[in-house]
């Protein structure tokens, strides 16, 4: 059964910094993972997709990578700012055409 | 731009009523979704569906029932609703048919009280 885990569940860093968020997956067969934001109380709004054939993904000043073989992918965030904090989710979309979401790690950018 | 809605951001019921939770997305989408997220929990899938009337179990489907009479529109039912339904209701649509699914649009989500 493919389950998803990102740690840590909450980090807070000062303005400016870069920052690395984890996801983590059990079952290395999977067609696609996506990075999503969610600001409280509302939606999830896509970040980015990697295709299960791709090693990265970048958009402006976030770039994802993926490791199938160890079932690891980072969110990397360049020069963070206030408007960044949020939660952060990963989704793995598995071969059983099931999405599963990890629980999120919740971003506290400090001014 | 893409947009899904539902029809309500906050709702409370009472033990045993019938809830009705909707959802529309304006872009012609095959895919639609439901899921509830609880703390500690992440997102859960309830139910989805590929096309009008066609619909599959998610991970979570006990106590709930949907609709898909039209493509645009994705219901969402609780027979009878219990406080254990309390949750954050989010609703999600995809531009693929089949079942392979691309990114997925969310709505805002409905916040449900069952008291």
């Amino acid at each position: 059964k493919q389950e998803v885990t990102q740690i840590p569940a909450a980090l807070s860093v000062p303005e400016g910094e870069n920052l690395v968020l984890n996801c983590s997956f059990t079952d290395s067969a999977i067609y696609n993972l996506q990075w999503f934001r969610q600001d409280p109380g509302k939606g999830l709004t896509s970040l980015l997709l990697i295709q299960s054939s791709q090693r990265e993904q970048t958009s402006g000043r976030l770039n994802a990578s993926l490791d199938k073989s160890s079932g690891r992918s980072t969110l990397y965030i360049a020069a963070s700012q206030p408007g960044d904090s949020a939660t952060y989710l990963c989704a793995v979309l598995s071969s059983a055409s099931k999405i599963i979401f990890g629980s999120g790690t919740r971003l506290s950018i400090r001014p | 731009d893409v947009k899904v809605t539902q029809s309500s951001r906050y709702l409370v019921k009472r033990t045993g009523e019938k809830v009705f939770l909707e959802c529309v997305q304006d872009m012609d989408h095959e895919n639609m979704f439901w899921y509830r997220q609880d703390p500690g929990l992440g997102l859960r899938l309830i139910y989805f569906s590929y096309d009008v009337k066609m619909k599959e179990k998610g991970d979570i489907p006990e106590g709930y029932s949907v609709s898909r009479e039209k493509k645009e529109r994705f219901s969402l039912i609780l027979e009878s609703a219990s406080t254990n339904q309390t949750s954050m209701y989010l609703c999600a649509s995809s531009p693929r048919g089949g079942r392979r699914t691309d990114t997925q649009y969310f709505g805002p989500g409905t916040r449900l009280t069952v008291l």
